[in-house]
């Protein structure tokens, strides 16, 4: 079966700085999403990566998946504490079904 | 936002109780599932739908069933619930099998006691 691994875990960054996490697959991806989650609340859809080297920005977060199709990154730009919460990937995997990282729970101290 | 209720947003019940959780979209999307979400286990497949009457077991689908009679409503039932089925319960749904993602309620969170 698909294994997702996501890293870091957490981070905690300062109002205004950069940050990226990774999601990386144990096999090529056909479909990476990326959702945020807050405390409490379901997971919102972020943005969906098909192609190899595929790059999709929405605002200030920037979503890539590698040429291989093995590994995706989210990138924020210029942080600030509405980005705060739980992003996970997810990937297609068997028909219907969908397998998720663990999420990286990000903090953003104003 | 997507158009997804879940229900009840919270309870609790005794263990050996039968507890049933609904969820009830208004897109008309042909795929539903359903998941819990557990610390150090993430997000993991219970069961799915891909239509009315059609549905499949995921990953955790032990002591637990489903029904969907139509196409907006799918309910999850715990036969008799158990301690260790206390966790958040999410409904997703998606417009296509693939390729599409997944568009989540707000969760359901049961205690069993």
């Amino acid at each position: 079966s698909q294994e997702l691994e996501q890293s870091p875990q957490s981070l905690i960054v300062q109002e205004g700085k950069n940050l990226t996490i990774n999601c990386t697959s144990s096999k090529t991806l056909y479909g990476l999403y990326w959702y945020k989650q807050k405390y409490g609340e379901g997971l919102i859809f972020l943005m969906m990566l098909q192609k190899g080297g595929e790059e999709k920005s929405h605002e200030k977060i920037t979503a890539k998946l590698d040429e291989k199709k093995q590994q995706s990154s989210l990138h924020i730009t210029a942080s600030q504490p509405s980005h705060a919460g739980i992003y996970l990937c997810g990937a297609d995997s068997n028909a219907g079904k969908s397998t998720f990282g663990d999420g990286t729970t990000l903090t953003v101290k104003p | 936002d997507a158009g997804i209720t879940q229900s009840p947003r919270h309870k609790v019940t005794e263990t050996g109780t039968p507890v049933t959780l609904r969820c009830h979209q208004t897109e008309n999307h042909r795929y539903m599932y359903w998941y819990r979400q557990d610390p150090g286990h993430g997000l993991r497949l219970i069961h799915y739908s891909y239509g009315v009457k059609d549905t499949d077991k995921g990953e955790v689908s032990d002591g637990y069933s489903v029904s969907r009679s139509k196409t907006e409503d799918f309910l999850l039932t715990l036969e008799s619930a158990t301690s260790s089925q206390t966790s958040v319960y999410f409904c997703a749904i998606s417009e296509t099998r693939d390729h599409s993602p997944l568009h989540f309620g707000n969760g359901t969170r049961l205690t069993v006691t």
